[in-house]
């Protein structure tokens, strides 16, 4: 089945501790993207990625990094989370061939930084 | 400030009626896409519109994107419970294809 799969689904954790959040897609597409999605803000892009080794800056790129060293895998790290950084979050992923480019999301990853 | 305006943000509307959602911009779009967001699922793309003028119909749904492309509407006819969800919109700008802009969201509410 294709599918973009993430992991935790859910994740609590404190101020400071390094995290990672995996997002992984079984389709073979060049481009992945990570968002956050906060009440009244719709979804904003934090990194997105055109292929291997290959990333760049959305709109809030601002305390996440993210690294491509291979096609399928596509991890949000947050290296010293703050209570700001709480939010619902999504990774993406689409092919870059024709028109569309429809992007599949995963189910969503919610995590709280107390 | 936002790049997208999207509105109304809530709409709570009886089965049958038919309603319209708007997505405006002072930016020109090279493409938009509207998507429909469940409760504790991602959004699932509903259609992607590229062309100024263009008009494109999904069942009940009719999408529009206008002329000069900087803004786009998404009416749908006859609502039903099925329709409830958020709905976005999404656009590129530019020469950066990879930067993808959302709209803030619109929730609509059917009730049977």
């Amino acid at each position: 089945e294709a599918q973009v799969t993430q992991n935790p689904r859910y994740l609590i954790t404190v101020t400071g501790k390094k995290l990672t959040v995996t997002c992984s897609q079984n389709m073979n597409h060049e481009y992945m993207s990570w968002y956050r999605q906060d009440p009244g803000l719709g979804l904003r892009q934090i990194y997105y990625s055109m292929n291997v080794e290959v990333t760049d800056k959305g709109d809030v790129p601002e305390g996440y990094k993210v690294s491509r060293k291979e096609k399928r895998n596509f991890p949000l790290i947050l290296e010293s989370p703050s209570p700001n950084q709480t939010s619902l979050y999504f990774c993406a992923s689409s092919t870059l061939a024709g028109a569309s480019y429809e992007q599949y999301f995963g189910p969503g990853t919610r995590l709280t930084v107390t | 400030t936002q790049l997208l305006e999207q509105s109304p943000q809530f709409l709570s509307i009886q089965e049958g009626e038919n309603l319209t959602v708007y997505c405006n911009s002072s930016s020109v779009f090279s493409s938009l896409q509207w998507y429909r967001q469940e409760p504790g699922e991602g959004p699932v793309l509903l259609v992607t519109v590229v062309t100024g003028g263009e008009v494109k119909k999904l069942k009940r749904l009719t999408f529009q994107f206008g002329d000069a492309r900087k803004d786009s509407s998404l009416h749908i006819t006859a609502a039903q419970p099925g329709d409830t969800g958020l709905y976005l919109c999404a656009c590129r700008t530019g020469t950066s294809y990879g930067k993808l802009t959302f709209g803030q969201g619109t929730i609509l509410t059917v009730h049977p």
